[in-house]
C-alpha cells in the first residue's frame, strides 16, 4: 500500500471549514483514499473514501487532485465534536488489512 | 443492531496471568481484526481473520493468540501477560471484498502490573 503523509496537528475555529491534507505521491491506479477518524478513547470511525472523483457524504467531502498524489478532507462546518485524530489511508479495494499511521490531531476551538 | 461489542471494557492483570478478550459482531461480516493502541500512537494490527476457522498474523502478533470458532466471534488471548501488553485493544469487522469500511468496537483498556 502507498505511504501517506499528514500533518501531525491542526487547529480550526468552530463553525469554519476544516481542511485536512494528505500526501500520497506513490499511490497506484487501483488504490483508493480512505479517511477514518478517532474521537478520544473511542474506536475509529469510517468517514469517506474515493478513487479519483471528489466525494461528498453527510459527514465530509473528499477532494482528490487530478494526479491523485494528494487529497483533502473537508469538514464544512466544524463543531467541537469533530475534535479527533484523522487518518488518511491508501489501499486497494477489498484489501484484507488497513494500516493506520499517526494521523492528524485536529482540534476545534470555540 | 449492536454492531461490534467487546468484553470486558476494562481489566487489570498481574504479570504472568492469562485472559481472553471477546469480540462479537452481529453484521454477518466475514473479516475480523484485533488492534492495539498504545498512548499517543496509531493502531497496530495484532491478528486478523478472513473467515470462520481461519486466522492470520498482523504487525505485532507475539504474545497473543486468537481463535475464530464462530463467524460472529473473535477471541484474543494473552497466555502470560506482560507489562508491555498494557494497551487499549480494539476489535473491528468488515465484509469480504468491497469497500474497506471497518466497523470498530468501543475498546478494552488493559493494564498489566
Amino acid at each position: 500500500d502507498a505511504k501517506t503523509t499528514q500533518p501531525t496537528s491542526m487547529d480550526c475555529a468552530e463553525g469554519r471549514a476544516a481542511n485536512l491534507p494528505c500526501n500520497h505521491s506513490t499511490i497506484s491506479g487501483n488504490e483508493y483514499v480512505y479517511w477514518y477518524r478517532q474521537i478520544h478513547s473511542q474506536g475509529p470511525q469510517y468517514i469517506i473514501h474515493g478513487l479519483k472523483n471528489n466525494e461528498t457524504n453527510e459527514m465530509a467531502s473528499l477532494i482528490i487532485t487530478e494526479d491523485r498524489k494528494s487529497s483533502t478532507l473537508i469538514l464544512p462546518h466544524a463543531t467541537l465534536r469533530d475534535t479527533a485524530v484523522y487518518y488518511c489511508i491508501v489501499v486497494i479495494q477489498g484489501a484484507q488489512k488497513l494500516v493506520f499511521g499517526q494521523g492528524t490531531r485536529l482540534t476545534i476551538n470555540p | 443492531n449492536a454492531g461490534v461489542t467487546q468484553t470486558p471494557k476494562f481489566r487489570v492483570l498481574k504479570t504472568g496471568q492469562s485472559m481472553t478478550l471477546l469480540c462479537a459482531q452481529d453484521m454477518n461480516h466475514e473479516y475480523m481484526y484485533w488492534y492495539r493502541q498504545d498512548p499517543g500512537m496509531g493502531l497496530r494490527l495484532i491478528h486478523y481473520s478472513v473467515g470462520e476457522g481461519t486466522t492470520a498474523k498482523g504487525e505485532v502478533p507475539d504474545g497473543y493468540n486468537v481463535s475464530r470458532l464462530k463467524k460472529q466471534n473473535f477471541l484474543l488471548g494473552l497466555e502470560s501477560a506482560a507489562p508491555s501488553q498494557t494497551s487499549v485493544y480494539f476489535c473491528a469487522s468488515k465484509w469480504a471484498g468491497g469497500p474497506n469500511t471497518q466497523y470498530f468496537g468501543p475498546g478494552t483498556r488493559l493494564t498489566v502490573l
